[in-house]
């Protein structure tokens, strides 16, 4: 599995777009980019993924680059409740249904 | 739909006693994989189910054990526990008609506590 990077920790005011890179710089072509967020002591919770192009949902947007090294997850207008610890995950066929999580980025959005 | 659920969601046993925690997919869902959750060794994968056969392992010792059944409903034990064994159980579900590139869905997790 491609391994991601990424930071610790961001923080952002309320009700501004939070933005969160990730770096997957071995990612092979078919590799999904997907994202997870994890609220305390809960269950991830799935966000949204993507392949090449930029995805979005009504939870978030996927930006991928060109070159599929690195993605950015935007929240656009982060919330209390969006405080939460985020994780990029690179997942394909040859890793079946297994998702190998990282460290994550501990997202606090502030009041 | 109902989500994945786990139960029981809280629970505490002693050391050297074994457990075994529950997980109903999604309606539909075929695939059950199961994950640990620790402080220090963070979300690690445990094992996956699928048609009732193992298709992939972690790297656990072997008192960790699970098993699928025929309406895809699945169970993880661990025999005698460790206090290490402390830890949030998550299971999730996939569809998995096409397998590695299906989304995860994640129960609200088991809680276990071993004094």
């Amino acid at each position: 599995d491609a391994k991601t990077t990424q930071p610790p920790s961001m923080d952002c005011a309320e009700g501004r777009a939070a933005n969160l890179p990730c770096n997957h710089s071995t990612i092979s072509g078919n590799e999904y980019v997907y994202w997870y967020r994890q609220i305390h002591s809960q269950g991830p919770q799935y966000i949204i993924h993507g392949l090449k192009n930029n995805e979005t949902n009504e939870m978030a947007s996927l930006i991928i680059t060109e070159d599929r090294k690195s993605s950015t997850l935007i929240l656009p207008h982060a919330t209390l409740r969006d405080t939460a610890v985020y994780y990029c995950i690179v997942r394909g066929k040859s890793s079946g249904d297994k998702l190998t999580f990282g460290t994550g980025t501990r997202l606090a959005v502030r009041p | 739909k109902a989500g994945v659920t786990q139960t029981p969601r809280y629970l505490i046993k002693t050391r050297g006693q074994q457990v075994t925690l529950s997980c109903s997919p999604i309606s539909g869902h075929r695939s059950v994989s199961w994950y640990q959750q620790t402080p220090g060794q963070g979300l690690q994968f445990l094992f996956e189910y699928f048609s009732e056969t193992q298709r992939n392992k972690g790297n656990f010792p072997g008192r960790f054990s699970g098993r699928q059944f025929s309406n895809s409903r699945s169970e993880m034990n661990v025999s005698t526990l460790e206090l290490g064994d402390s830890a949030l159980y998550l299971c999730a579900s996939s569809p998995t008609v096409d397998r590695g590139t299906e989304t995860q869905y994640f129960g609200p997790g088991t809680r276990l506590l071993v004094l």
